[in-house]
């Protein structure tokens, strides 16, 4: 059982470049959220995703976009990456409402934008 | 501005000794939970916690949250090694959101 699957692990783009990190379950969960992981600050949520077909913002979603074509994958994409956006990226996933149930993290992805 | 704020942000201490990690807000959550993770790994859930007042315990730890469902505290008695890492708070407020507190980085000297 793989649980929440993040690619790449490692990532160094140049100011300006496009991305897009990967995640994917196969716990059948209906919750999904990108998160990013800052010195001194915690984990910040960028997006979630309550079920197929539904996306919305969280607390830092600017210059990320998010799609949820399939229960399993939850794709997060940098339009035009800024040093501002070096940080690592967790993609979570959860049966239902995070705050109620068991949220399962992915290994990360360390992005790095020079 | 955090929701959440830890307290200590790091702390050493030796094997055996006790410690208290403190999660503050001037918010009201739904449920608070706790997380340790550990380098290159995700945050893994300890416990959650969701009426004033609670108090759970899981082996040598002990977690309460506040009476106000403001605050919480995580207690560890008799740290070993296999403790150190960094842990976390969580607190939920509206319908989906999750909000992580600043994190206290624990190390335990065998």
């Amino acid at each position: 059982n793989a649980g929440v699957t993040q690619t790449p692990k490692f990532q160094v783009l140049k100011t300006g470049q496009s991305m897009t990190l990967q995640c994917a379950q196969d716990m059948n969960h209906e919750y999904m959220s990108w998160y990013r992981q800052d010195p001194g600050m915690g984990l910040r949520l960028i997006h979630y995703s309550v079920g197929a077909g539904i996306t919305d913002q969280g607390e830092v979603p600017n210059g990320y976009n998010v799609s949820r074509s399939t229960t399993e994958d939850f794709p997060l994409r940098l339009l035009s990456a800024a040093p501002s956006q070096t940080s690592v990226y967790f993609c979570a996933s959860s049966y239902s409402k995070p705050m109620n149930t068991e949220a399962f993290f992915g290994q990360g992805t360390r992005l790095t934008v020079v | 501005t955090q929701l959440l704020e830890q307290s200590p942000q790091f702390l050493s201490i030796q094997e055996g000794e006790n410690l208290t990690v403190y999660c503050n807000s001037s918010s009201v959550f739904s449920s608070l939970q706790w997380y340790r993770q550990e380098p290159g790994e995700g945050p893994v859930l300890l416990v959650t916690v969701v009426t004033g007042g609670e108090v759970k315990k899981l082996k040598r730890l002990t977690f309460q949250f506040g009476d106000a469902r403001k605050d919480s505290s995580l207690h560890i008695t008799a740290a070993q090694p296999g403790d150190t890492g960094l842990y976390l708070c969580a607190g939920g407020r509206g319908a989906n959101n999750l909000f992580f507190g600043t994190g206290t980085r624990l190390t335990v000297i065998p």
